[in-house]
């Protein structure tokens, strides 16, 4: 069964502050990895989809970064409008739907 | 272009009765999904619709739980007999096909169960 897993559960930046979220997973054969983004009371918003080991997406303060066994997402200089829970997603050879970490929630202070 | 889109956005109802969530996908998408998320707890996949082909409803947690997609676009998400545990956040998501295509989520219908 596919295994995702997040770390922190929650971390706290000041502003401009850099940090990275992890996301380890295991699953039999991967179609892809993706990160979204939500706010409360909102649904997931897409921000990236990694294929394979070594690929690496950017989005303004974001950057992700894909290995076999885990993804990290960037977040450089960080503003308060940064906040928001960060979801890791994988998708496998052998399913249709995406099996989803707990979510890293973050908070930027001013 | 429109989003997914879902209704209602919130909704109340007591023990026992029963419960329809509608789902709007992007226009074009042939894949249609739900997804359950709970407090402390990640998404949990539901359902998968695509195109004119079976669905896959390994993720109903009973059969209490039902969809339908009618005409490859609209779906419904019937909850039967309402029980407190099915208090969650249902949401819907669409994608251009059922492969390694993006999905897109709705903003959730908010279930509270009294």
């Amino acid at each position: 069964e596919d295994q995702v897993t997040q770390s922190p559960e929650a971390l706290r930046l000041q502003e401009g502050e850099s940090s990275s979220l992890n996301c380890s997973y295991t699953v039999s054969g991967l179609r892809g990895l993706f990160w979204y983004r939500q706010d409360p009371g909102k649904g997931p918003e897409f921000l990236f989809t990694l294929y394979s080991a070594g690929e690496e997406k950017e989005k303004e303060r974001l950057k992700a970064t894909l290995t076999k066994k885990e993804s990290f997402l960037h977040i450089t200089a960080p503003k308060p409008e940064d906040s928001a829970t960060y979801l890791c997603a994988v998708h496998s050879l052998n399913d249709y739907k995406l099996s989803f970490g707990a979510g890293t929630t973050v908070t930027v202070r001013a | 272009g429109a989003g997914v889109s879902q209704s209602p956005s919130n909704k109340v109802t007591e023990k026992g009765k029963d419960v329809e969530l509608r789902c709007d996908p992007i226009s074009g998408h042939t894949a249609l999904y739900w997804y359950r998320q709970s407090l402390g707890q990640g998404l949990e996949f539901l359902i998968y619709f695509q195109g004119n082909s079976a669905p896959d409803k390994s993720g109903l947690p009973s059969d209490r739980f039902s969809a339908e997609r009618t005409g490859g676009s609209v779906s419904t998400l019937t909850i039967q007999r309402t029980q407190q545990e099915d208090s969650a956040v249902y949401l819907c998501a669409s994608s251009r096909s059922g492969g390694r295509e993006t999905q897109y989520f709705g903003p959730g219908t908010r279930l509270l169960v009294l």
